[in-house]
């Protein structure tokens, strides 16, 4: 079965940091674009970083540019976010979500992880 | 950066009837690159179609997408109870946004 699994999540107070895992299983992980998207109590969806397959081509919204930083590890079947000066703003629950490789679309979403930050 | 209006905010209808979910683009872009997810409260988003038109794996038929340009909808054929969902649209190429959301609702 296609699966994956975020972990990672919790409450974390304003300026702290939070690293966030996606365990894949089910596919050939290595040759997919991966993506974070979060969404907002009550809100949309926002993309937030992609990462291309190895790892070469890495993009990230303006909102979170500087402060999280996407990886992934390939034999792990792993993705991660690292999430340093956490604002209120970014509490959401972050998916993690793959790309399909004849389109860009995200064809398969963890079920999130929640992360909380407080002032 | 590309934004994404869907309407309605919310949409009342009953099942067997039939729904259609605008999103629209601040600038042209290409329908190659335009997606449909449907959300369901506590889940995550579910790949509807893709490439505008496009339904994904095991989507029934009576999800149908089309536009272009800067204007695109979702059309959903005979409401079934279990299409009440929230449903977004996304632009995937060069940026990724996506629109914020219609609600699906029974009447």
């Amino acid at each position: 079965e296609v699966q994956l699994v975020e972990s990672g999540g919790g409450l974390v107070k304003s300026g702290g940091s939070l690293r966030l895992s996606c365990a894949a299983s089910g596919f050939s992980f290595s040759i997919y674009s991966m993506n974070w998207v979060r969404q907002a109590p009550g809100k949309g969806l926002e993309w937030v970083s992609s990462i291309s397959s190895g790892s070469r081509y890495i993009h990230y919204a303006d909102s979170v540019r500087g402060r999280f930083t996407i990886s992934r590890d390939n034999s792990k079947t792993s993705l991660y976010l690292q999430m340093n000066n956490l604002r209120a703003e970014d509490t959401a629950v972050y998916y993690c979500a793959r790309e399909m490789i004849t389109d860009a679309a995200f064809d398969v979403w963890g079920q999130g992880t929640m992360v909380t930050i407080s002032s | 950066e590309i934004v994404l209006t869907q309407s309605p905010g919310t949409l009342s209808l009953s099942p067997g009837e039939g729904a259609t979910l605008s999103c629209r683009a601040s600038q042209s872009v290409s329908s190659s690159y335009l997606a449909w997810y449907q959300q369901k409260p506590g889940q995550a988003p579910r790949l509807l179609i893709y490439g505008a038109t496009t339904r994904a794996t095991g989507i029934p038929d009576r999800f149908s997408g089309s536009g272009s340009g800067t204007d695109f909808t979702l059309t959903i054929s005979r409401l079934e109870p279990e299409d009440f969902a929230v449903y977004h649209c996304q632009h995937y190429i060069s940026s990724i946004t996506f629109g914020q959301g219609t609600r699906l609702e029974i009447k």
